[in-house]
């Protein structure tokens, strides 16, 4: 029943570590977005993919790296972490069907950079 | 660029009506409102397009004054579950990309 899940929920790395978050959306959209929310609640666009089609890239370091597979997945790799990585991510997606559309958001990915 | 959200934070108690700001530099197509619970995910509440349209949902409601590239969010009458970070996202042009304020913290006591 779940629209957009994460996995895993936690991940608690040390630096320098290549982790990975998977996110899957059921609601047959064709939109997938990352945002990072950092300790100050700021949530921030990292990716966007469209139909499997990255759209959106915002300045974020190349360590980070989007993958598609298909439209309903949406994965982040992140190489080398960094301690200014730690934070909740985000994935969420939605439809770009006429007009704007809302998003839809997962449970949230907090990941912390020792 | 980052729409600003006022206030940062207001506490208020059950019963008793809020309003959340959220203005941009930027000429908008669309805004958005969220709701984000402690530990939780952000929760979709309304979209207003350019047009100045006013939005209800229950007790929450929205405006959005194109000229001024400003939207207001109304909560009338709290309950203890409106508690939560409010946020804005705000669009340009037909873009999907939303550009979120950095929230504004409500808290309703009893």
């Amino acid at each position: 029943d779940t629209a957009v899940s994460q996995t895993p929920k936690y991940l608690v790395t040390q630096m320098g570590n290549d982790k990975s978050i998977k996110c899957e959306q059921n609601l047959g959209h064709d939109t997938m977005y990352w945002y990072k929310q950092d300790s100050k609640k700021f949530l921030k666009i990292m990716f966007s993919y469209n139909n499997k089609e990255l759209i959106i890239n915002e300045t974020v370091p190349n360590r980070f790296s989007p993958k598609s597979p298909d439209k309903a997945h949406l994965n982040l790799h992140i190489n080398s972490l960094e301690l200014g990585d730690s934070a909740v991510y985000f994935c969420a997606s939605s439809n770009t069907g006429v007009g704007p559309n809302e998003q839809f958001f997962g449970p949230g990915t907090r990941l912390t950079v020792l | 660029q980052q729409p600003v959200q006022s206030p940062q934070a207001v506490i208020l108690r059950e019963g008793e009506d809020a309003v959340i700001n959220c203005s941009s530099s930027k000429a908008l197509y669309s805004v958005h409102w969220y709701r984000q619970k402690h530990g939780e995910a952000p929760v979709f509440l309304m979209i207003l397009l350019k047009g100045g349209e006013q939005k209800g949902h229950e007790k929450i409601s929205a405006s959005f004054n194109e000229k001024k590239q400003q939207s207001s969010l109304y909560l009338t009458a709290s309950q203890l579950s409106y508690s939560g970070t409010y946020f804005c996202g705000t669009a340009s042009g037909s873009a999907r990309q939303l550009t979120f304020g950095s929230g504004t913290q409500l808290t309703v006591l009893p």
